[in-house]
């Protein structure tokens, strides 16, 4: 099946900073990649969704200054998460729909964000 | 309300038997698809099985299958022959016509498969 990296993993930051979340398919294109954010044993709730080329759509209640995304190519988007307060620490996993066919979304490892 | 509603916070099975795991939704969309998803502790989402509105017959992989009756908007997972690394939180989700390509979830079912 489809891979879908993230990078990093984990991250654990200071409160203040901004940190970087990239997300990439490895063996296939994707124009469409959404963003989720999962706090502890909760579902999954849609940040955003990021097409390539063009601005990411977000959904209500969340910050668009606050949660920047890029989808730059393809294969890659990032999520980064401006000047991090702890009430951001939670768990970041994207998912990405192949172009040209198919209604599966691939999803990532995740990204487990810590704010200090 | 609600779109997709799973009514078990968690389930028990014994290793070998079978168990289902119930999901209801709710759309007024014609077209619309279903997918169920695992989670292990790791975080990561494993696609398990897809259930397109219009598929005519109900859908399988493997020891997956999908019980799809469209008039009482349900889709319940069937995992036959459980196995120790079934257990793990499971997600049945919905893409509707309308949401251009957006997945809803519902709010999971804890998995615990008993040796």
């Amino acid at each position: 099946g489809a891979v879908v990296s993230q990078h990093p993993s984990r991250v654990i930051c200071k409160s203040g900073t901004s940190v970087k979340i990239e997300c990439r398919s490895l063996d296939f294109q994707a124009t469409t990649m959404f963003w989720y954010r999962q706090f502890p044993k909760q579902s999954l709730m849609l940040m955003a969704t990021s097409n390539e080329g063009s601005k990411a759509t977000y959904e209500q209640g969340v910050e668009k200054d606050k949660f920047l995304i890029n989808h730059a190519s393809l294969t890659l988007s990032t999520l980064t998460v401006t000047s991090a307060h702890p009430e951001d620490s939670s768990f970041y996993i994207c998912s990405a729909k192949q172009a040209g066919g198919g209604e599966t979304q691939y999803f990532g490892p995740g990204t487990r964000l810590l704010v200090l | 309300a609600q779109k997709i509603t799973q009514t078990q916070p968690g389930m028990f099975v014994q290793e070998k038997e079978a168990v289902t795991l119930d999901c209801t939704y709710d759309t007024s969309d014609p077209s619309y698809g279903l997918f169920w998803y695992k989670q292990p502790s790791s975080g990561e989402m494993i696609f398990l099985i897809y259930q397109g509105s219009y598929d005519q017959q109900n859908a399988t992989e493997g020891r997956y299958s999908l019980n799809f009756q469209k008039a009482r908007k349900s889709a319940n997972l069937v995992i036959s022959a459980s196995q120790l690394g079934d257990s793990a939180m499971y997600f049945c989700a919905m893409r509707e016509l309308t949401s251009y390509g957006k997945l809803t979830f519902g709010q999971g079912t804890i998995l615990t498969v008993h040796p």
